[in-house]
């Protein structure tokens, strides 16, 4: 297992585009959670599944956004409607269970919206 | 409330020890992690203590915890140039999800 896989590394969009991300966790992990960090500031906690079942959505996650994982595998973060604050490194993390050892971490998808 | 604070930045020269420090305001916090962003990376997980621990080392690491005062402290021996980085401390909220704080910025120097 090669660890947290992220795709796109990088992604320019016009603003008013939609833009969907892809997460494939480590294999055995059942959770998997997206995170937004901006430039200078720590990551902020979007959302996180367990298995397949979306569990918790942060008030940061506007209608606009919306994340699946639909086989309780890899997983997809769409944004609609891009704007320009959503510039920002998406990052995807997997554990087991509540990750008491701690979160792997992807190494992000970094959003430019022009 | 959840909020963890971080100064901001950190110079040392090579073979110094580097101390970073936390503060987080969640009492209920179980675990506390430290993690290490190296620029366009994801963040890599370094240590992490128990909030019924105090003190934690791990080779060049080490964790201090002081739970009365919502402290966290990250003390890195003989630092090099290769520790050169960005550290987050994060607290675990009912074991649901990580809130981080803004990072400190460790810049070693020859």
């Amino acid at each position: 297992d090669t660890g947290v896989s992220q795709n796109p590394r990088h992604k320019i969009t016009k603003r008013g585009q939609n833009v969907t991300f892809r997460c494939d966790p480590i294999s055995e992990h059942n959770r998997l959670y997206w995170y937004r960090q901006t430039l200078g500031q720590g990551p902020e906690f979007l959302t996180y599944f367990q298995n397949e079942a979306q569990l918790e959505k942060s008030r940061l996650l506007s209608d606009r956004f919306s994340a699946e994982r639909p086989k309780g595998s890899f997983s997809t973060l769409e944004i609609q409607r891009t704007e320009q604050g959503d510039s920002a490194m998406y990052l995807c993390a997997s554990s087991l269970d509540q990750g008491i050892h701690g979160y792997t971490f992807g190494s992000g998808t970094r959003l430019t919206v022009v | 409330g959840e909020d963890v604070e971080q100064s901001l930045f950190l110079s040392v020269r090579e073979g110094d020890s580097s101390v970073i420090n936390c503060t987080y305001t969640d009492s209920s916090s179980t675990y506390l992690y430290w993690y290490k962003q190296e620029p366009g990376a994801g963040l890599q997980l370094l240590t992490y203590i128990f909030s019924n621990m105090d003190m934690k080392q791990d080779q060049r690491l080490t964790v201090l915890l002081n739970k009365k005062d919502k402290h966290l402290s990250l003390r890195i021996a003989d630092t090099q140039t290769g520790d050169s980085a960005i550290y987050f401390c994060a607290e675990s909220i009912s074991s649901d999800k990580l809130i981080f704080g803004t990072g400190t910025r460790l810049q070693v120097f020859p």
